[in-house]
């Protein structure tokens, strides 16, 4: 089974602080992402890898950064934590779309922050 | 306008009805379609992908229009068990794998 483990379910942080999600996937997928999810908005894409080192723009990436040096490891960034980013984090990692894949996206039961 | 549309809903229908939902999509160079159902408080899992033949999965059919860029999602004989959220989601794949979400359509089947 494909396992993708955020490593904090709940954080609560002030603002200002810098907060670290990070994310590991233990499948050997290519992808891996970063979304956040709001009521009334859905699963918003914050920044995406397709490689070791090499990631790319999401719809809503500032405020953030994200890190992957490793393979299986795909970390999130808040440099300077704000209200506005109180939400439920998702982390997911697919294979690359080709033979014998959908490039089905695999979750990680996903982190709660509120920022105070 | 948003990458990926859906109608928010909810859709409240009884057991057994059939029921149908929409999406709209901007990026006529999109390359995969899935649909994904999140239960509350879980993560979304993979409910079907959809060809551009259509195709079904036991009471579920998923349709995809690329002339009219619209994917379709049936259920027929609608169970308890199937309220749930159902997220449209498209692969933007080009030289990496962007992935969008729809901001989900709210199913509640009523006894």
């Amino acid at each position: 089974d494909v396992k993708v483990t955020q490593s904090s379910r709940y954080l609560v942080k002030r603002t200002g602080e810098k907060v670290f999600l990070e994310c590991v996937q233990d499948m050997d997928h290519e992808n891996m992402f970063w979304y956040r999810q709001d009521p009334g908005l859905g699963l918003r894409l914050i920044y995406f890898s397709y490689d070791v080192k090499m990631k790319e723009k999401g719809d809503i990436p500032e405020g953030y950064s994200v890190s992957r040096e490793k393979k299986e490891r795909f970390s999130l960034i808040l440099e300077s934590a704000s209200t506005n980013q109180t939400s439920m984090y998702l982390c997911a990692s697919s294979p690359h779309p080709g033979q014998g894949t959908t490039g089905e996206l695999f979750f990680g039961e996903g982190s709660r922050l509120t920022v105070l | 306008r948003k990458e990926v549309e859906q109608d928010p809903g909810p859709f409240n229908v009884p057991e057994g009805a059939t029921v149908a939902f929409n999406c709209t999509y901007s990026n006529s160079a999109s390359q995969s379609f899935f649909w994904y159902r999140q239960d509350c408080r879980k993560e979304p899992k993979l409910l079907m992908s959809v060809y551009s033949s259509g195709n079904e999965d036991g009471r579920f059919t998923a349709q995809l229009n690329r002339a009219s860029q619209y994917i379709s999602l049936l259920i027929r004989d609608s169970k308890l068990s199937d309220s749930a959220t159902y997220l449209c989601v498209v692969n933007l794949y080009s030289s990496a794998s962007k992935i969008i979400f729809g901001s989900g359509t709210r199913l509640s089947i009523r006894p």
